[in-house]
């Protein structure tokens, strides 16, 4: 059965400082792993990542994967008050049309 | 309207009450997804259909009924739940396929309640 493992469950940092969010997976014929962003109701996408090494931006945030050791990292610098949420890690496998969640991390930034 | 949009937000209902979700996407896609998240777990999900024909349902009970009239819309039928079914209800839509590479977009879901 497929797992996807989010760390660390909860995270409270002040604004300004940077955060990394782990997620580290198990799935049979890896496709594709999603990071989104949950704030009061619709998780919205992140980012996609699909081969290893290959850093995916957008502003302060960032994410890389590792498919050889089996996670990612979703890095935030300069945190704001808007980043706190909770960050949502999923996986696609080959031949499998669904989206497989870790728990989430919930990040909250104290002004 | 954009997105994917989701009526009602907020649902309470009786166990021996029969009530419908609603979702909408106005994206043009053709796969639409429902999920369950419960406090404190991963999100679940529960059906998936691609171009109006179901092609996963995630082991849910029969008193959870979907249908999907066309690409754009789909439903949640609800007959006789349980305390514990009570959750924020998601539905989702894709370009196409997960495995194909597409995203998938979220409505802002249903908090569901069942006394």
């Amino acid at each position: 059965e497929d797992k996807v493992v989010q760390s660390p469950l909860s995270l409270v940092v002040h604004e300004g400082d940077t955060v990394t969010l782990n997620c580290s997976y198990e799935v049979t014929n890896f496709r594709s792993l999603l990071w989104y962003k949950q704030e009061k109701k619709a998780p919205t996408f992140l980012f996609m990542l699909t081969s290893s090494g290959i850093e995916k931006k957008s502003g302060r945030l960032s994410s890389i994967l590792d498919k050889k050791e089996l996670f990612s990292i979703l890095n935030i610098t300069a945190t704001q008050t808007g980043d706190s949420a909770v960050y949502l890690c999923a996986v696609v496998a080959e031949g499998n049309e669904k989206l497989t969640f870790g728990t989430g991390t919930r990040l909250t930034i104290i002004p | 309207e954009t997105g994917v949009t989701q009526t009602p937000r907020h649902l309470v209902m009786g166990m021996t009450n029969k009530k419908s979700l609603k979702c909408e996407q106005h994206l043009g896609h053709n796969a639409m997804y429902w999920y369950k998240q419960s406090a404190k777990k991963p999100l679940e999900l529960m059906f998936v259909y691609n171009f109006k024909e179901q092609t996963e349902n995630n082991s849910v009970p029969s008193r959870f009924s979907p249908e999907c009239p066309n690409s754009s819309h789909l439903f949640l039928h609800l007959h006789t739940l349980q305390p514990e079914d009570s959750a924020l209800y998601l539905c989702a839509s894709s370009q196409g396929r997960l495995s194909s590479y597409n995203e998938q977009f979220f409505g802002p879901g249903t908090r569901l309640t069942v006394l």
